[in-house]
């Protein structure tokens, strides 16, 4: 069961490149999910998606792209990377709706913008 | 404005020195409250939910309770295993994402 991976773990790009991070999971889980974790501040919604070719802005979109095809892949795009998106990046997964909303994490990929 | 505040940032404890942590928020409506544990390096690792007031969940040393205006996460006779930082997360009703506090780095020395 290999669950949600990501994808790479560590990467370096520079200012103004394009990146795109990887997610997948194996669960079929409709809501899928990315955040960033950055020193003094919790966790905090880039993106989700509720449902392949279904996607909404979280509280920092600015910056971001998002695609699903898929039920089980949810890439995020950095379109012209900036020094203020180095973070730590975790996709997440959830079953949809109701009490069962629990979300589980992916091992994160950190990213490192010069 | 929505708030998730977790206490202390830090604590250190001797191996067997129980304690709490603490998670006090404030959210229009609230649809669940999550404690995640995440170790270095990795992403965070579920271990409870709380849905309402008045409910506890015990998983081995850990155990969470929920109050309508903070959540208390205690740690009885802690193991050197039990070193991670410690996430609170709430959800709020009608949204699908959950909004974190900045995490209480714990670390229980032998």
């Amino acid at each position: 069961d290999a669950g949600i991976t990501q994808s790479p773990r560590y990467k370096i790009t520079e200012t103004g490149r394009q990146v795109t991070l990887m997610c997948h999971q194996t669960w079929s889980h409709s809501y899928m999910f990315w955040y960033r974790q950055d020193l003094g501040h919790g966790l905090r919604l880039i993106y989700y998606s509720a449902a392949a070719d279904i996607t909404d802005k979280g509280e920092v979109p600015d910056g971001y792209v998002v695609s699903r095809s898929k039920t089980e892949n949810f890439p995020l795009t950095l379109e012209s990377a900036t020094r203020s998106q180095t973070s730590v990046y975790f996709c997440a997964s959830s079953l949809a709706g109701g009490r069962v909303d629990t979300q589980y994490f992916g091992p994160g990929t950190r990213l490192t913008v010069l | 404005e929505d708030q998730v505040t977790q206490s202390p940032e830090a604590l250190r404890l001797q191996e067997g020195e129980s304690s709490s942590l603490n998670c006090s928020y404030t959210v229009s409506g609230l649809r669940g409250l999550f404690w995640y544990r995440q170790d270095p390096g990795k992403g965070p690792e579920f271990l409870f939910t709380l849905y309402s007031a008045g409910e506890e969940k015990e998983k081995e040393r850990l155990k969470a309770t929920l109050t309508k205006k903070e959540s208390f996460l205690h740690i009885t006779a802690p193991k050197p295993e039990d070193s991670a930082t410690y996430l609170c997360a709430v959800r709020k009703t009608g949204a699908n994402n959950l909004f974190f506090g900045t995490g209480t780095r714990l670390t229980v020395i032998p």
